[in-house]
């Protein structure tokens, strides 16, 4: 299993363009989330799915949109990038949470520059 | 509502001494209660987690924690320190909702 995957490693991009971060897992997981780290601060969640067709907000989903159209996939997107983004994105996956126990699986990240 | 609360910023041993990283919760009902770690340019890999069974937890590479409800504490430590330890630390408790609060993280430096 190659766990959970994330392209590209790095990016920059202008301001004002738009780009996918591409998120797939093997795992069959229900569950998928969107993180950013931002330098020195703990992970925030941007948005999360808990099935394909269903998606929903997470703290800091604002400049961001989401799709989840297969289990496997869960594409995040960027319209109109701005230097507030720059950040490392993180995506997730899980099991559906059984009681209060879970854990979530990470990819390596994407490290996006936006000038 | 959940939070976390990582007590230092910044922790820096010499290689061979104990490690002790330290994280307060605050939750309403019997949390799960997770350490991962971030090597510098890495992914996040989960250390530990504690969910409800036995209050001392044992992780990987050496790293155990030992949940304390009337202390609403999550410590994590490991008797002896190596140099691959440095990285950061992130203690996390799961949230009402199934979702992942983090803490701000603790920054480990291991000296020779």
């Amino acid at each position: 299993n190659a766990g959970v995957t994330q392209t590209p490693k790095f990016r920059i991009l202008k301001i004002g363009q738009s780009m996918t971060l591409q998120c797939t897992q093997d795992m069959n997981h229900n569950y998928m989330y969107w993180y950013r780290q931002d330098p020195g601060m703990g992970l925030k969640l941007i948005y999360y799915s808990v099935g394909a067709g269903i998606t929903d907000k997470g703290e800091v989903p604002n400049g961001y949109n989401v799709s989840r159209s297969t289990t496997e996939d869960f594409p995040l997107r960027l319209e109109l990038a701005a230097p507030s983004q720059t950040s490392v994105y993180f995506c997730a996956s899980s099991l559906p949470p059984g009681g209060l126990s879970y854990e979530q699986y990470f990819g390596p990240g994407t490290r996006l520059t936006v000038t | 509502a959940q939070s976390v609360t990582q007590l230092d910023s910044h922790v820096s041993v010499s290689e061979g001494t104990p490690v002790l990283l330290r994280c307060n919760y605050s939750s309403s009902y019997s949390p799960s209660l997770f350490w991962y770690v971030q090597h510098p340019n890495k992914g996040l890999q989960l250390l530990l987690k504690y969910t409800s069974a036995a209050t001392l937890v044992k992780g990987i590479n050496g790293f155990e924690a030992e949940f304390k409800k009337s202390e609403t504490s999550f410590h994590l430590t490991k008797p002896s320190a190596h140099m691959s330890d440095a990285a950061e630390y992130f203690c996390v408790v799961s949230g009402n909702n199934r979702k992942l609060i983090w803490g701000l993280g603790t920054s480990l430096a291991v000296n020779p």
